[in-house]
């Protein structure tokens, strides 16, 4: 079944710098790529999506990525600033089958 | 914005005892999830739920666990003896299809099995 590995578990940032978070996953069949943002004591939130008919995505300050060739997509985040601190999560999902496969999660912390 | 709403937000259960948590999702969704977090750990998918069936599950959703919808509004998951590791957060979720739409979580139910 799919696989998703994410990296890095924590990432500090100043604000105003960038935060990139990386994964990689397994099923070549996988085919969208949420990205999920977890405030405490909330529920995942997507923030952005991909699909793999496309290789780059972008939405204000945050952007996605997608190396279908490599199996790995990433999160940039630009200007980052302390709102921006919380639990960040990837996905995968295939064709075929309903479930969303998480990473383990990246947990931001952007200083003032 | 239209949301997913899980009750309770917390439950302490003792082991052995059966728990529902409830869940109602976006009003015109037509797939419903549970899906699972233990502490520090990553979200793990449990069931979907279509058409008043489950439409696909994971090994961890053994006989143990149940889904219904008993009405037009809610979806309830139901855990019938509690084990100790069943202590996690539960997120309920919907999406309006399966091509690849956007799933909605709900802010998810803390359950204690003490």
């Amino acid at each position: 079944g799919e696989n998703v590995e994410q990296h890095p578990s924590t990432l500090s940032v100043q604000e105003g710098d960038s935060a990139v978070i990386k994964c990689t996953y397994s099923d070549s069949a996988s085919n969208y790529f949420p990205w999920y943002k977890q405030e405490l004591g909330k529920g995942p939130q997507l923030i952005i999506d991909i699909r793999s008919n496309v290789g780059e995505k972008k939405d204000q300050r945050i952007a996605v990525t997608l190396n279908k060739t490599a199996k790995h997509f990433s999160l940039h985040i630009t200007e980052t600033q302390p709102e921006d601190s919380a639990v960040y999560f990837c996905a995968a999902k295939a064709t075929g089958f309903q479930k969303l496969v998480f990473g383990t999660g990246t947990r931001l912390l952007v200083s003032p | 914005e239209p949301e997913v709403t899980q009750t309770p937000s917390h439950q302490v259960t003792q082991m052995g005892q059966e728990v529902i948590l409830r869940c109602v999702p976006i009003s015109n969704h037509l797939y419903f999830y549970w899906y699972r977090q233990i502490l520090g750990q990553k979200v793990e998918f449990l069931v979907s739920f279509y058409n008043n069936e489950i439409s696909e599950k994971s090994e961890i959703f053994d006989d143990q666990f149940s889904v219904e919808r008993p009405d037009g509004s809610n979806f309830t998951l139901k855990i019938r003896s509690t084990k100790l590791e069943d202590s996690a957060m539960y997120f309920c979720a919907s999406t309006s299809g399966t091509a690849n739409t956007e799933a909605f979580f709900g802010q998810g139910t803390r359950l204690t099995v003490v």
